[in-house]
């Protein structure tokens, strides 16, 4: 099955500085990243996905790119502020059938004004 | 359009008790999956329902089991609590059809004591 390694665990960044957030997954037949976002005490919400028909994606400030040959795809936050402070997930999923999403096991963004 | 609905917040068990947890999903999604997420291990998969049959089921023990009923509500239950089970229980409502962006709810926390 799939096995979906993140990195790093832990990361602050000073305010307006940019952040990286990187994912590795096993299986190759994923085409399915979504990343979420979780504040504190808060349920995790979908703040942007890529299907593997794309290199790059871009929504305002944040920004998820994929290598397919490499297995791994990665989440870049521009300008961080501290409302971006919280637990992103990323995760893996083949988007054809309906197997469930595998998520890493997340990484803690402090922004620090 | 009214989020998922988690049942109960919040609750306090000892070991070898049983609890159930409560999930209605988003109205005309007709997917559930619940996932346990605990500090350090992510966001880890139980199982998914759709259309009240169990679709897919992660690695856990037999004591958690779930059900879905017809009007797309789903249940899990723990059998004979451990220490190990305390956790934030998150369940996750979709279309079921391909992959797509999941619906969290705020999630039941657990406390084993």
């Amino acid at each position: 099955g799939e096995n979906v390694e993140q990195h790093p665990s832990t990361l602050s960044v000073q305010e307006g500085d940019s952040a990286v957030i990187k994912c590795t997954y096993s299986d190759s037949a994923s085409n399915y990243f979504p990343w979420y976002k979780q504040e504190l005490g808060k349920r995790p919400q979908l703040i942007i996905d890529i299907r593997s028909n794309v290199g790059e994606k871009k929504d305002q400030r944040i920004a998820v790119t994929l290598n397919k040959t490499a297995k791994h795809f990665s989440l870049h936050i521009t300008e961080t502020q501290p409302e971006d402070s919280a637990v992103y997930f990323c995760a893996a999923s083949p988007s054809s059938g309906n197997t469930p999403l595998v998520f890493g096991k997340g990484t803690r963004l402090s922004v620090i004004a | 359009k009214a989020g998922v609905t988690q049942t109960p917040r919040y609750l306090i068990k000892t070991r070898g008790q049983q609890v159930t947890l409560s999930c209605s999903p988003i109205s005309g999604h007709r997917s559930v999956s619940w996932y346990q997420q605990t500090p350090g291990q992510g966001l880890q998969f139980l199982f998914e329902y759709f259309s009240e049959t169990q679709r897919n089921k992660g690695n856990f023990p037999g004591r958690f089991s779930g059900r879905q009923f017809s009007n797309s509500r789903s249940e899990m239950n723990v059998s004979t609590l451990e220490l190990g089970d305390s956790a934030l229980y998150l369940c996750a409502s979709s279309t079921g059809q391909g992959s797509g962006e999941l619906f969290f709810g705020e999630g039941s926390r657990l406390t084993v004591l």
